[in-house]
């Protein structure tokens, strides 16, 4: 029984490099949510997937964030040109089909992300 | 407008005691309010929730207290445990799709034995 899984734990980069974060949400979901933690906060919503509808980008902090899911499946969050403030937790959830009755969002273990 | 403020920032229960995470919100058209536990390297898993008509929720020792009036609720968390030691989120529901979450700030929780 998988859930949803996040690629890689840990990632460690430079400032000014760009990176990629996998998520893999649970099979059949077909609603998919990133959201950031930063040490010590609650979690910011970035951006959400609902089935083939356009992204709810209403939270990406900035235009170097950027999101895709690719065959209403796995997601890749793409931050470019990394700054230290990045450095975060990076969540992933999924749940069945949004709206109407209330879906529940499971959380992948997350992506801890240091930009030095 | 969609906020939820969450307080205390950190709380410490002796094992036995009752611990209680406050939550409070402006926005009438929040129409779901889950709470969330998260273990340290984990992500965070749904404890409990309740609907704005109902007010109160009991699951085993958590329960969940909700004022619509005052825009307030909050989690009681009844013969505190070690193992209830984690992070607590409260959050609210929102979004033209309805599944929208917008989280509490976190309360960490250290139960002493």
């Amino acid at each position: 029984g998988a859930g949803v899984s996040q690629s890689p734990s840990n990632k460690v980069t430079e400032k000014g490099k760009d990176v990629e974060l996998r998520c893999d949400p649970i099979s059949g979901h077909t609603a998919l949510y990133w959201y950031r933690q930063s040490l010590g906060q609650g979690l910011e919503f970035l951006i959400y997937f609902q089935g083939n509808s356009a992204p709810d980008k209403s939270g990406l902090p900035s235009d170097r964030f950027s999101a895709e899911r690719t065959g209403g499946s796995v997601s890749t969050l793409t931050i470019q040109r990394t700054q230290q403030e990045d450095s975060a937790v990076y969540l992933c959830a999924s749940s069945f089909l949004a709206g109407g009755p209330i879906y529940e969002q499971y959380f992948g273990p997350g992506t801890r992300l240091t930009v030095t | 407008q969609q906020q939820v403020k969450q307080s205390p920032q950190s709380l410490i229960v002796q094992k036995g005691g009752i611990s209680i995470i406050n939550c409070a919100y402006e926005n009438t058209a929040f129409d779901y309010f889950p709470w969330y536990q998260q273990f340290p390297g984990k992500g965070p898993a749904l404890l409990i929730a309740i609907r704005p008509d109902v007010s109160e929720k009991k699951e085993g020792r958590f329960t969940i207290s909700f004022n619509k009036s005052a825009k307030q609720f909050s989690l009681h968390i009844m013969d505190s445990q070690p193992g209830d030691s984690a992070t607590y989120f409260c959050a609210a529901r929102w979004g033209p799709s309805g599944n929208m979450l917008t989280f509490g700030g976190g309360t960490r929780l250290m139960v002493k034995p």
